[in-house]
Formats: structure tokens, sequence, C-alpha cells
């Protein structure tokens, strides 16, 4: 089992405030993908990172991918209301998908 | 569009019954996964499909059988239920095999086995 640990589980913090969401790994994967769930629903793909080292923004998200692809982070700059949900890191070897242990986060306003 | 969907939403078996749970997608996707979720272990591939015809079993298969009865179908059969298969079923598709594709997540099927 190439398990995927994220860190912290469990999170509430004040609107406005920053914040990063760690998945760790002992496994290379080609590529790793974030998720945002809300309850209720699938998860929704936030972003891709391929290359080792490579860091992607995405307005408020910036997502990291480790130099030696095992572990990738995830940073929210003045976190907000609407970035409620559960966040899951999946690294990907060939076809299959490897999700991560999830990261709760609550903002509040 | 309707995306991925599943069917049913909602489900509470008795120990021992069977059971199916439908997926089918209308984005002409190639590959078609089953997943479980339990709380605290995030989401667990049970098997997937890389193209119409083919199955592949993931990291959790036993207790499972899977069927692509088309490009746009993939079902999953529990042949008898156990209550540690309580948990929520996702089917999600992607187009094809490369790292970067996305791949996009039905609502889920809530299961109860009592």
């Amino acid at each position: 089992t190439q398990l995927l640990e994220q860190s912290p589980q469990f999170l509430s913090i004040q609107e406005g405030e920053n914040l990063t969401v760690y998945c760790n790994s002992s496994s290379v994967f080609s590529s790793l993908q974030w998720y945002r769930q809300e309850p209720g629903e699938g998860p929704v793909l936030l972003v891709t990172v391929v290359t080792g080292g490579e860091v992607k923004k995405l307005k408020r998200l910036t997502f990291q991918f480790g130099d030696a692809r095992k572990d990738s982070s995830l940073h929210i700059t003045a976190a907000q209301p609407g970035d409620t949900g559960l966040y899951l890191c999946a690294g990907i070897t060939g076809n299959q998908f490897y999700f991560g242990t999830g990261t709760s986060l609550t903002v509040i306003p | 569009n309707a995306g991925v969907t599943q069917t049913p939403k909602f489900q509470v078996l008795k120990t021992g019954q069977s059971m199916t749970l439908q997926c089918a997608q209308d984005m002409n996707h190639n590959s078609m996964y089953w997943y479980r979720q339990d709380p605290g272990m995030g989401l667990r591939l049970i098997y997937y499909s890389a193209s119409e015809g083919t199955t592949d079993k993931g990291e959790v298969p036993n207790g499972y059988n899977v069927s692509r009865l088309n490009k746009r179908e993939f079902s999953l059969r529990l042949e008898s239920a156990a209550p540690s298969q309580t948990s929520v079923y996702f089917c999600a598709s992607r187009k094809g095999q490369g790292g970067g594709e996305t791949q996009y997540f039905g609502p889920g099927t809530r299961l109860l086995v009592l």
C-alpha cells in the first residue's frame, strides 16, 4: 500500500489567516493532484503537479511538489469561509490513484 | 451534460445481501474507477477499468466484483455484504491514462450494512 499521510488532520482557523497542509509519502509518484471535497459531494480537482520542485499558484492557493516527488504542500493565503472543506492529495502511479488521509479545514468568519 | 452519475444515492443492506452499484458517464472517457471513502482513511481504490473490456484490482478489491458493461457504464457488485463494507462509494472517470488527466467524480452512494 502506498500510503500518503496528510497533516494536520483537522484545522480550524479565523478568516484572513494563512495555513499550510502537508502530504507526505515514502513512495515516488509520477504526478500528484490536490482535490477539495464538500460534504455530500465527490472530490473536485484543484491542481496537478508533475515535475519535482514544481510550484503552481491558483489565486490564493500555492501548491508545491517535492524535489523527490514523494511529498507536496498546499498553502492558502488569507483564508476565506469559502475555503472550508476536505482537502485531499492523491499520488498517481500508472493508472492508479493513491489518496491521502485528508485534511478537514474550517475557516471561521 | 450530467458528468458522472451514480445510483442509488443511499442503500441499507442486511449482512449477506447482495447489491449492485451503478455508475455511468457521458463524457466519452476511457478510464473509470470505483473508490470507497471511510473516515480518516481518505479514498481507497477498489477496482478500475483503463478501457472498455478491461478491469484491474485496486488497493482493496476483496468482497467486490466489477463489470465494464460498455464505455459509459461501470458497475460494482457486492455479492455478500458485510458490515465492514459500510462506506461511501464513489465512481470516477477520466479521458486517458496520463498523469495530468483530470478525474471526475460522481456524487457518491452511501451504503449501510447492518
